[in-house]
This record gives C-alpha cells, sequence and structure tokens, in this order.
C-alpha cells in the first residue's frame, strides 16, 4: 500500500518570507513523487516531480522541492512567498509499478501581504 | 489547445438518477483516470484505465462505472447506488513519465 501525509491543514506566512509545506511518504520499492497546487473550484496544476537523480527538484513558479529518503520526506519549499501562491498545496506518490498516484489531504497555503 | 476537458461543469441530481460525467483529452495519453474529491480529504481514485477497453478499480469505485471505447474519452457514471454522490469530480490523463494532468473538474449535487 502507499499513502500521503500532510500533517498541516494550514501554513500561514507572510509574503516575501520563506515558505515550507511538509509531505512526508509511505511506499514500497522506489517512489515517484510530485506536487500539486489547486486554486478554488479548478483542476490541479503540476508543480514539479521527484523521480530520480538530484534530490533537490526545481519546479513551476519559482517552487522546489528536497526528497529526503532517510526521512521519506519531499518538503516543499519556496525562497520568498507571494499574495498569488495563496492556495491548496497537495503532494502525491507512486510506487514502483503501480499505475495511479495516491494523494495527501492537501495544505491550505496562505500567504499574507 | 491541448488538454483535458470535462463537462459539465455543475450538475444537479435528484436522488434515485444516473449521470454521466464527460471528459475528453486530446494529449494522446494512453492513461486516463478519476478521482473524487471531497473537502479535507484529498482526492481518492474512483477508476482508471491505461488503455483502450481496459480499466480497473480504484479505492472508492462502488457505485460508480466507467467505459474505455476510444483513447480520448473516458466517461463516468455516477449511480443510484452511489450513497452519497455530491462531491467534486476531477479527471486526469496521464503520459509514461507518471505526471497527471487535469481536467477542470465537475461538481455534482444531489438535490
Amino acid at each position: 500500500a502507499q499513502s500521503v501525509a500532510q500533517p498541516e491543514d494550514q501554513v500561514n506566512v507572510a509574503e516575501g518570507n520563506p515558505l515550507t509545506v511538509k509531505c512526508t511518504y509511505s511506499v514500497s520499492g522506489n517512489p515517484y513523487l510530485f506536487w500539486y497546487v489547486q486554486y478554488p473550484n479548478r483542476g490541479l496544476q503540476f508543480l514539479l516531480k521527484y523521480i530520480t537523480g538530484d534530490n533537490l527538484v526545481k519546479g513551476s513558479y519559482g517552487f522546489e522541492a528536497e526528497f529526503n529518503k532517510s526521512q521519506t520526506s519531499f518538503h516543499l519549499k519556496k525562497p520568498s512567498a507571494l499574495v498569488s501562491d495563496s492556495a491548496l498545496y497537495f503532494c502525491a506518490v507512486r510506487g514502483e509499478g503501480r499505475r495511479a498516484l495516491t494523494f495527501g489531504s492537501g495544505t491550505r497555503l496562505q500567504v499574507q501581504p | 489547445d491541448g488538454g483535458i476537458t470535462q463537462s459539465p461543469k455543475y450538475l444537479f441530481r435528484k436522488e434515485g438518477q444516473n449521470v454521466t460525467l464527460s471528459c475528453e483529452q486530446n494529449l494522446n495519453h494512453d492513461a486516463m483516470y478519476w478521482y473524487r474529491q471531497d473537502p479535507g480529504q484529498g482526492l481518492r481514485l474512483i477508476y482508471y484505465s491505461q488503455i483502450v477497453n481496459d480499466f480497473q478499480k480504484g479505492d472508492i469505485a462502488e457505485g460508480y462505472s466507467v467505459s474505455r471505447e476510444k483513447k480520448e474519452s473516458f466517461p463516468l457514471t455516477v449511480t443510484s447506488a452511489q450513497k452519497n454522490p455530491t462531491a467534486f469530480y476531477l479527471c486526469a490523463s496521464s503520459p509514461a513519465t507518471g505526471e497527471l494532468f487535469f481536467g477542470e473538474g465537475s461538481r455534482l449535487t444531489v438535490l
């Protein structure tokens, strides 16, 4: 079985400050890890993925994520938050041989001006 | 433009009625998926299809049915057997690299 945990329902950060949205996972074998963002009443937009290689992955809109195998984590980060980053963020995982992603429950990011 | 089109965006259903949600993609992806989103629960997998004329149950398939007669199309039927169908339904497709591309969703409300 594969699973994802996003321990924070909401993260609040001031504009211009760095942000981190946490994600831990459980999967058999090597993980395929993803981050998505969702704006109200919209579908999910792909931000970035880790399949193999460098543990620091860069994605869209200045976001990046760090894969940590020993801690089974894949935290999303951004050096300087924008008010427009306020949205719902989902972490997802797929194990080797599996064809569907399992999503976390989501973390709402609120960036205050 | 390439992408995934879901329709209708909003749908209202009386109890006991079946409804079908449409999902069409022109990305030439083999794999397609249906997820259900409820507040505070993230996305849960209903059905997925890796190839035409084949599909697999996901974690919450009871009360739903699908077909995959064409590569471009993966409609979802919400049957009267689904006890709590009010939700936001998301369709996605995927290339071999694994990331999902989502449609804009269909919001179903049972009256």
